[in-house]
C-alpha cells in the first residue's frame, strides 16, 4: 500500500521560504513522478511541479523563479522549497505520485498540510 | 495554459439520482482527462483517468466519457457516500489543469 505524508512548519513568515516534505512508503522514489500540488482555503487545485526519479524537473510557469523541487533517494523523500512567500502561497500543500505512462494523473496522494503565511 | 470548465458548479440531489457532471477544455486534449472525487478535509482521490478508465477499486455506478474537449461524469445511483466534490483535470499538456470543481449536496 503506497502512503504519501506531508511534513514541515504550518506557519511561514512573509519574504522566507516555505519547506515540506513528503515521505513515501509502500514504495520506492526511484521510479514514478512525483508533484506537489497546492489548494487556497475554500478554492481550487494547483500543480505546482514535479520531479522524475531520472533528474528532470518541470514547474508551473508562474511559480518557476520560486520553486524547487527535490527528491532523497536515501530516505524515500522528496521535497518543496517555495522562496519569497506571500499571503497568496497560504493553501493546503499536497505531494502526490504519477505513474511513468502518464505524468499528469495523480494516483497517490498526501493527506495535505496546511501552511499559512503570516507574520 | 488549457481552461476547464465544469458545469454545473454545484448540484443538489437525492440518494438513487443520476447525477451528470461535464467538463468542457478550452482545446483538444484527447481523452488524457481524469476525475477525482474531494471530501471535506481530504485529499482528492482518483476515480477515473483517460477520460473513462474506472480506476481499480472504484464503484461501478461511477461513469465517464468523451473526447476531444467535451467530457462527462455519471453516477449513476448516488450513495450517501458519494457527497463531496469533484473535479476534472486535463493530462494531455503542461501544466496539467483543474477544472473549478462541482459539488454534490444532499437534497
Amino acid at each position: 500500500q503506497v502512503q504519501l505524508q506531508e511534513s514541515g512548519p504550518g506557519l511561514v513568515k512573509p519574504s522566507e521560504t516555505l519547506s515540506l516534505t513528503c515521505t513515501v512508503s509502500g514504495d520506492s522514489i526511484s521510479s514514478y513522478y512525483w508533484s506537489w500540488v497546492r489548494q487556497p482555503p475554500g478554492k481550487g487545485l494547483e500543480w505546482i511541479g514535479y520531479f522524475y526519479y531520472s533528474g528532470s524537473t518541470n514547474y508551473i510557469p508562474s511559480l518557476k523563479s520560486r520553486v524547487t523541487i527535490s527528491l532523497d533517494t536515501s530516505k524515500n523523500q522528496f521535497s518543496l522549497k517555495l522562496s519569497s512567500v506571500t499571503a497568496a502561497d497560504t493553501a493546503v500543500y499536497y505531494c502526490a505520485r504519477a505513474p511513468n505512462w502518464g505524468r499528469y494523473y495523480f494516483d497517490y496522494w498526501g493527506q495535505g498540510t496546511l501552511v499559512t503565511v503570516s507574520s | 495554459d488549457i481552461q476547464m470548465t465544469q458545469s454545473p458548479s454545484s448540484v443538489s440531489a437525492s440518494v438513487g439520482d443520476r447525477v451528470t457532471i461535464t467538463c468542457r477544455a478550452s482545446q483538444d486534449i484527447s481523452s488524457w482527462l481524469a476525475w477525482y472525487q474531494q471530501k471535506p478535509g481530504k485529499a482528492p482521490k482518483v476515480l477515473i483517468y483517460a477520460a473513462s478508465t474506472l480506476r481499480s477499486g472504484v464503484p461501478s455506478r461511477f461513469s465517464g466519457s468523451g473526447s476531444g474537449t467535451d467530457f462527462t461524469l455519471t453516477i449513476s445511483s448516488l450513495q450517501p457516500e458519494d457527497f463531496a466534490t469533484y473535479y476534472c483535470q486535463q493530462a494531455n499538456s503542461f501544466p496539467p489543469t483543474f477544472g473549478q470543481g462541482t459539488k454534490v449536496e444532499i437534497k
